[in-house]
């Protein structure tokens, strides 16, 4: 987990409010990811991003969005939560260079009723 | 479509005894294989990978995985479990070239009994 922080790292809200995790870094590398763990399913990919303000999609992105305004800082918002996303969110960071590995952040666990 | 697969849900081993984590995968073109292990409230901890070249990868903690293309599989080894390899562990394939996305499979429980 070294180098990648994310927060909170515990939530309980309530279905409509909106809820925002931040993930930060301090390895300035270039990609970094939001994945949703449930059991089951594995980890999936939420969104992704490339660079400052570069952002794409993954496989499960309904419902969220993100933003990246420092290389540091990527943020997964929820606009209205639903039953549905309450799941153990990660954080990753890749530097882009080759095939090396992604870094995964600690989790935040997302309980929404 | 890619994808990969983990055809067991939880593995059961006795300490001392070798052990295997089963992963097989579906992907177009050269593929980028990935293990990871993820202990109770941690987040995911990189083991080894398989990019090209020997398709026996040694890793972290003594684990190991050998690639069959044939097969389109990448099992995780150790020649002797510990108790303290009881984790939640995850084969992942990477696509779309270097820059790529990974795909993880639903992940392995093993438990390693004393």
């Amino acid at each position: 987990d070294a180098g990648i922080t994310q927060s909170p790292r515990h939530k309980v809200t309530e279905t409509g409010t909106p809820v925002t995790l931040r993930c930060h870094q301090t390895e300035n590398h270039r990609y970094m990811y939001w994945y949703r763990q449930d059991p089951g399913h594995g980890l999936r990919l939420i969104h992704y991003s490339y660079g400052v303000k570069d952002t794409d999609k993954g496989e499960v992105s309904d419902g969220y969005s993100v933003s990246r305004s420092k290389t540091e800082d990527f943020l997964l918002t929820l606009e209205s939560a639903t039953s549905s996303q309450t799941s153990v969110y990660f954080c990753a960071i890749n530097d882009g260079a080759g095939y090396n590995e992604q870094f995964f952040g600690p989790g935040t666990r997302l309980t929404v009723l | 479509a890619q994808s990969v697969a983990q055809p067991e849900d939880q593995v059961n081993v006795a300490e001392g005894n070798p052990l295997t984590v089963k992963c097989t995968y579906s992907v177009s073109g050269n593929p980028y294989l990935f293990w990871y292990v993820q202990y109770p409230n941690r987040g995911l901890q990189f083991l080894l990978k398989y990019i090209t070249g020997d398709n026996l990868v040694k890793g972290s903690y003594g684990f190991e995985a050998e690639f069959n293309k044939s097969q389109t599989s990448f099992h995780l080894k150790k020649p002797s479990a510990l108790v303290s390899d009881s984790a939640l562990y995850f084969c992942a394939v990477k696509y779309g070239g270097s820059q790529g996305n990974l795909i993880f499979g639903k992940g392995t429980k093993l438990s390693v009994k004393p």
